[in-house]
């Protein structure tokens, strides 16, 4: 069962355009939602990350939009560039009530290519 | 720099051949963990430690080992390779949420293929 639902799987952007990545949820013990950045050969890194409690994280060109009632979030790349041209990944924590640790629900990816 | 450092990067072995794949990072994180990727699953969790001596099952952590002894280092098991476990190779270290710990740092993975 996917926990985590992504979408697009791809993404083709044109230069100065909005991406934007969607992803969805069914458990409420979730807790903290971060996006993370995938270049070929390199290891995922963090990119930003936001609360339940709040609805909207912005940091430079990059905006996290959460939807509680929903249980939606999404990504949103402003002015994309070609460097933007990444695997982002969605993921969300899962809080463990029995205990102190959970885990992280990653999504499947969406591939972006922001064309020149 | 803050970095997780994996070695190898590449590894060809073959069936039953034990392996280890090391981590190492130099954030003086408590929390690191092991993931592997695969073609439309995506990430998912093999082995976590919270601590020195700590560690315990993620979502798929049949036919890995994990060790703790060092806070900066974590590496990963395999004492009978198979090839269903031909995967790249992520390991992370973190930080505390308050209601668990999550990962921050990734290394650069270790493309494994086990013929």
């Amino acid at each position: 069962q996917q926990q985590v639902k992504q979408s697009p799987q791809s993404l083709i952007v044109q230069k100065g355009g909005i991406s934007i990545i969607n992803c969805a949820y069914e458990n409420t013990a979730f807790d903290y939602f971060p996006w993370y950045q995938q270049f070929p050969g390199k290891g995922p890194a963090l990119l930003i990350a936001i609360r339940p409690d709040v609805s909207e994280k912005k940091e430079g060109r990059f905006t996290i939009s959460f939807n509680k009632s929903a249980k939606q979030f999404s990504l949103h790349i402003m002015d994309s560039q070609p460097g933007d041209s990444a695997t982002y990944f969605c993921a969300a924590h899962k809080r463990d009530y029995g205990g102190s640790q959970g885990n992280l629900i990653f999504g499947k990816g969406t591939k972006l290519s922001v064309k020149p | 720099e803050a970095q997780v450092t994996q070695n190898p990067r590449y590894l060809i072995t073959v069936t039953g051949k034990k392996l280890t794949v090391t981590c190492s990072q130099n954030m003086n994180h408590e929390y690191m963990s092991w993931y592997r990727q695969d073609p439309g699953l995506g990430l998912r969790q093999i082995y976590y430690s919270m601590n020195v001596e700590v560690t315990d099952k993620g979502d798929v952590p049949e036919g890995y080992k994990v060790s703790r002894k060092e806070k900066r280092n974590f590496p990963l098991i395999l004492e009978s390779p198979s090839p269903n476990q031909t995967s790249l190779y992520f390991c992370a270290s973190g930080f505390s949420l308050g209601t668990g710990n999550t990962e921050a740092f990734f290394g650069q993975g270790t493309r494994l293929t086990v013929v």
